[in-house]
């Protein structure tokens, strides 16, 4: 069955970056793309970038395009994105969803999301 | 771009809840529709406007018309109390955007 794994939450401070991983089974990898959505405390869904594991063309979404970074391992098997010069206000857990090559659905599978707590 | 959904919608259980998402672009784009509870990732319930994935009880379904799509459940039981999120692209078909979410309460 097709599964996302992410990594554990991780408390950080204002002006560094993060990392999170999403390893992932049960599909053929390079068939998909990933997406990246995060979810403030109380808030909705914010959809932030796109990959494909297929050639790794990206797309972000204009308000993230300077601060953050994707990746992707075939090897492993494995998603990441790299969040820069961060904010009390990107305090969110973050999600890494198994999206499509060309469709506009962020995902049909999900991880079970990364806490990642900005605080001084 | 934004996609516009209400915050709230209340029904009592086995009534039909109807939950809608307007944006400018959804004539051209397909919408989906997810269901998000507490602490749990979210759950595609809606595909391309009207497709239900597998696994996905009978009592959802999705409708389109101009520049709405409306999410609708049919015969609300107290496991679907939850918030529900309607996500699309922009006219370019490249930035995915969500909307602000509904949420759900089954009285």
């Amino acid at each position: 069955q097709v599964q996302l794994v992410q990594s554990e939450a991780e408390v950080t401070q204002p002006g560094a970056s993060v990392r999170v991983s999403c390893k992932t089974s049960g599909y053929t990898f390079t068939d998909y793309a990933f997406s990246w959505v995060r979810q403030a405390p109380g808030q909705g869904l914010e959809w932030m970038a796109w990959i494909s594991a297929y050639n790794g063309n990206t797309v972000y979404a204009q308000r993230f395009q300077d601060r953050v970074s994707m990746s992707t391992d075939t090897s492993t098997r494995t998603a990441y994105m790299e969040l820069r010069s961060l904010r009390s206000d990107d305090t969110a857990v973050y999600y890494c969803a198994r999206a499509s090559l060309t469709a506009m659905l962020v995902g049909d599978y999900w991880g079970q999301g990364s806490l990642v707590t900005v605080s001084s | 771009y934004e996609l516009t959904q209400p915050p709230s919608v209340s029904v009592s259980p086995g009534q039909t809840a109807r939950i809608t998402c307007s944006g400018d672009a959804l004539p051209k784009q397909f919408a989906y529709w997810y269901q998000q509870k507490p602490g749990q990732a979210p759950v595609v319930v809606i595909s391309k406007d009207t497709e239900r994935p597998s696994g996905i009880p009978e009592r959802f379904s999705g409708s389109t018309s101009g520049t709405t799509v409306t999410l609708t459940i049919s015969g609300v039981q107290a496991e679907d109390e939850a918030d529900y999120y309607c996500q699309s692209a922009d006219s370019t078909g490249i930035y995915r955007v969500f909307g602000g979410g509904t949420k759900l309460t089954v009285l």
